[in-house]
């Protein structure tokens, strides 16, 4: 069935990297735009940017730029999250969630990904 | 800095009607805004209901009707079931450097 897999809990320390995974399967990898999507404890959804696994580029939310970075790698259908520089704010839960390219911004956000919980602790 | 604020908490009876709305600082909500609105349970990931305005997904329960009310987006419940009690997100489309905001969620108690 149609499902987005993300990669298991991290922790981290302040300063340092951290790159979540999206595994697509189900559908047509690069008829779909993957937005990321993240939520700290207890707070709402915070949109972070959105890549064309085809290649075709990126948009990150102005908040991010500078220290995220999205990839796509077409031969394994996996959507890759990189946040450097992390901060003890950059605890939450992290979530992929994909859109139609064909459809612009018409397009829904219809099926997520499970999340990946980040811990950015000393 | 764009927002879009939703009402911070709603509280329905089981069986009743309730809307909940989308507003942006920028002025009105349009169609042109692509309103979406996703279902959250505690500890689950979001869930789709609606987007661009009114549409629904093949899951989205029909007690559930997205549409514009006056200058903000609308999520109405009809018939509400205490398992609809969760948190109601919007997400609006703006273009540009920063393409989509979420709102700040309701959270809806069914008692």
């Amino acid at each position: 069935q149609v499902q987005l897999v993300q990669s298991g809990a991290e922790v981290k320390k302040p300063g340092a990297s951290v790159k979540v995974s999206c595994k697509a399967s189900g559908y047509t990898f690069t008829a779909y735009y993957v937005h990321w999507v993240r939520q700290a404890p207890g707070q709402g959804l915070e949109w972070m940017g959105i890549i064309n696994p085809s290649g075709d580029g990126t948009t990150y939310a102005q908040k991010f730029q500078g220290r995220v970075t999205m990839t796509g790698d077409t031969s394994t259908s996996t959507v890759y999250m990189e946040l450097s520089s992390l901060k003890s704010e950059d605890t939450a839960v992290y979530y992929c969630a994909r859109s139609r390219t064909n459809l612009g911004a018409a397009g829904g956000f219809d099926i997520w990904g499970q999340g990946t919980m980040v811990t950015v602790s000393s | 800095q764009t927002v879009v604020t939703q009402e911070p908490s709603l509280t329905v009876s089981p069986g009743g009607t309730v809307t909940l709305t989308c507003a942006s600082s920028t002025g009105a909500v349009t169609s042109g805004y692509y309103p979406n609105w996703f279902r959250q349970k505690p500890g689950q990931a979001p869930r789709a209901l609606i987007y661009s305005t009114s549409n629904k997904y093949s899951w989205t329960p029909a007690r559930f009707s997205g549409s514009l009310l006056g200058d903000k987006a609308a999520l109405t419940l009809s018939g509400v079931q205490p398992e609809d009690e969760a948190e109601y997100y919007c997400l609006l489309y703006y273009g540009g450097a920063q393409p989509w905001v979420f709102g700040g969620g309701t959270k809806l108690t069914v008692l």
